[in-house]
């Protein structure tokens, strides 16, 4: 039983190249969230999903795109990326999003050049 | 924007000691959560506490939620040096099925 999990650990991008980060989980949690965390800023949600096929924006949605095509995976996309996009990226999921912890994956660390 | 906001931003003490933590937020909540972030790693899930609840125990940690003062606080009672992480609060608030995470305290226990 892995939990959550991240794909890749690291990455280093050009400015205006393009990516996509995978999360995928095992728990058959409904909702999947991702968020960025940043130097003295704390974790801002980015795009969640409250099943299969659903996606909504979050606090900081700008410059990303999601898709939850499955519900164990759920994509984050950079079309161009750009510096202010350099971040930690986290992945979580929980079962049902009222009242429930949720679990995360242990990070990506995205440097954008 | 709606944000728990702990206090204070860095604690240092020594193993054996307890460690306080104190979260405030701003709207009323459905319920408050308590995570550890060890360096490099993810977020872990700590305690979940209601909003008509008053305090929760979980092995050395409590946690106490006075929704009249809008706070929590999370305490650790004879620290390990293992302890040593970041400790967030996040909240639950309305219908969005969303938390909102505060910046963290950074709890040092030096053996």
């Amino acid at each position: 039983n892995a939990g959550v999990t991240q794909t890749p650990k690291f990455r280093v991008l050009k400015t205006g190249q393009s990516m996509t980060l995978l999360c995928a989980q095992d728990m058959n949690h409904e909702y999947m969230y991702w968020y960025r965390q940043d130097p003295g800023m704390g974790l801002r949600l980015i795009h969640y999903s409250v099943g299969e096929g659903t996606t909504a924006k979050g606090e900081v949605p700008d410059g990303y795109n999601v898709s939850r095509l499955k519900k164990q995976n759920f994509l984050l996309g950079l079309e161009s990326a750009a510096p202010s996009q350099t971040s930690v990226y986290f992945c979580a999921s929980s079962p049902t999003g009222f009242i429930q912890p949720q679990h995360f994956g242990d990070g990506t660390r995205l440097s954008i050049l | 924007s709606q944000q728990g906001e702990e206090d204070p931003q860095a604690l240092s003490i020594q193993e054996g000691e307890n460690a306080t933590m104190n979260c405030s937020y701003k709207t009323s909540i459905n319920n408050l959560q308590w995570y550890r972030q060890n360096s490099g790693r993810g977020l872990v899930h700590l305690i979940l506490i209601r909003s008509n609840e008053r305090e929760k125990h979980s092995g050395r940690l409590r946690v106490t939620l006075d929704t009249s003062k809008k706070s929590s606080s999370l305490l650790i009672t004879a620290s390990r040096a293992a302890d040593t992480a970041s400790y967030f609060c996040a909240t639950e608030y309305g219908s969005n099925y969303k938390l909102t995470f505060g910046k963290g305290t950074l709890l040092t226990v030096n053996p």
